[in-house]
């Protein structure tokens, strides 16, 4: 596809399962962002990918909070034991790789739909 | 730590109106980026602006960003109903490389 795509678009769970949230960056894109977005909020950092490392962690809430992404594409957040406070939306975005011209030159992000969820 | 702020939260304009959203840093930037948000939707990039004291235009939208590097504004010529919606700051700061910081964003209503 043209662009960033999640699934699944909604989840609902119960408090205390498990969740996997997954995000197919566009093609060629080397920077991978997750963020989360609670109703009528700002978008929260939780973590970057370059390639398949992550150089910053620091939004993840809580070790219940883990990604990972392999061959530089496909990125997984994975919830554990979730609660209730974990609801919002979870919005993935990615990047080309920063300019080459001499100085840095960060291009835009392109965001997915994002996944609702909604812990019970 | 680094501190964003968008003001105001929230703003009511009437059609054919202008109005100013400001976003302010306490640490020098690197980059900023705006993005706009309709309801029900999800964040769309609008411009970046990279220099001290840049100013970019994109129709009726003008971007600024401060000569110190810790400000930025973005001003909106005769609202239409079309402009509704959150818009967001995205920050770089100089030490962190790679990493946006988004604001609280502002919230657009127009009335027409």
């Amino acid at each position: 596809g043209a662009g960033v795509s999640q699934s699944p678009s909604n989840k609902v769970t119960e408090k205390g399962k498990d969740v996997e949230l997954r995000c197919d960056p566009i093609s060629g894109h080397t920077a991978l962002y997750w963020y989360r977005q609670s109703l009528g909020q700002g978008l929260e950092f939780l973590i970057y990918f370059q390639g398949n490392s992550a150089p910053d962690k620091s939004g993840l809430p809580s070790d219940r909070f883990s990604a990972e992404r392999t061959g530089g594409s496909v990125s997984t957040l994975t919830i554990q034991r979730t609660q209730q406070e974990d609801s919002a939306v979870y919005l993935c975005a990615s990047r080309q790789p920063p300019g080459t011209s001499g100085r840095r030159s960060y291009n835009e992000q392109f965001f997915g739909p994002g996944t609702r969820l909604t812990v019970l | 730590g680094q501190q964003v702020m968008q003001i105001p939260q929230y703003q009511h304009v009437q059609e054919g109106e202008d109005f100013t959203t400001y976003c302010n840093s306490s640490t020098t930037l690197s980059n900023i980026q705006w993005y706009k948000q309709r309801p029900g939707g999800h964040p769309v990039f609008l411009i970046q602006l990279v220099k001290s004291g840049e100013v970019k235009k994109q129709k009726r939208l003008t971007f600024q960003f401060g000569e110190a590097k810790k400000n930025s504004s973005l001003h909106i010529t005769a609202t239409q109903t079309t402009d509704v919606g959150t818009y967001f700051c995205a920050v770089m700061t100089t030490d962190s490389w790679g990493k946006f910081q988004f604001g609280a964003g502002t919230q657009v209503v127009v009335t027409p």
